[in-house]
């Protein structure tokens, strides 16, 4: 079943504007994890955020995490062309912590126009 | 390290024929993981190995699906006998702490 679900499915801005998008997910976890997919290509880690932090940034990322309302953002500022792509959330699948396999959600593609 | 190799790339196969993906995951990793992404269902965890062992296989769909990992660099996905309804990419990632580091995909298409 669906862990993390992203909003919004779709989301197209100028480039130079920032880009927010949002994750929710159900169960209890131990860290939250952002990745990118280009087209074609396989997926790419961009930042973790455990469960005791609530905003960590990274370059033009930043991500906040409330585990209060299960819901964590991405918002990447000043975005780039080569922002384009599809980005997911990912949440651990147990209280282990470890890598147990992620559960991924369906993902924001991403679109900035030059 | 080159990463987690997947090969093939891109594989067509006739309905009812025997499917083999294979990847090798980065060095040093211990845990293996196979997804399955498609449009309507989005990324899927099949199976995951920690140290060769595979620890969770719910997420594979039925029996024609199975999964080896014989020693620490080499894993294989195959489906006997495969359907049109397989058709999607497949991808292997490899991990040590939190982090997934992903292949490329096998993009398969049954026919």
């Amino acid at each position: 079943s669906q862990q993390g679900e992203e909003d919004p499915q779709a989301l197209s801005i100028q480039e130079g504007e920032n880009a927010t998008m949002n994750c929710s997910y159900k169960t209890s976890i131990n860290n939250l994890q952002w990745y990118r997919q280009n087209s074609g290509r396989g997926l790419v880690h961009l930042i973790l955020i455990r469960s005791n932090e609530r905003e960590k940034h990274s370059g033009r990322l930043r991500v906040t995490l409330d585990t209060s309302k299960k819901s964590s953002s991405l918002l990447i500022t000043a975005s780039r062309a080569a922002d384009t792509a599809s980005y997911f959330c990912a949440t651990d699948r147990n209280s282990g912590g470890g890598a147990d396999g992620l559960t991924f959600g369906k993902g924001t593609h991403l679109i900035i126009q030059p | 390290d080159a990463g987690v190799i997947q090969s093939p790339r891109h594989e067509v196969t006739e309905m009812g024929q025997e499917v083999t993906l294979r990847c090798k995951p980065i060095s040093g990793h211990n845990s293996l993981f196979w997804y399955r992404q498609t449009m309507m269902r989005g990324l899927e965890l099949l199976i995951y190995f920690n140290n060769n062992v595979p620890i969770d296989d719910s997420g594979m769909p039925e029996d024609r699906f199975s999964a080896k990992m014989p020693n620490a660099s080499f894993s294989t996905l195959k489906i006997q006998p495969s359907e049109p309804r397989d058709s999607a990419v497949y991808f292997c990632a490899s991990s040590l702490v939190y982090e997934a580091f992903f292949g490329q995909g096998t993009r398969l298409t049954v026919v």
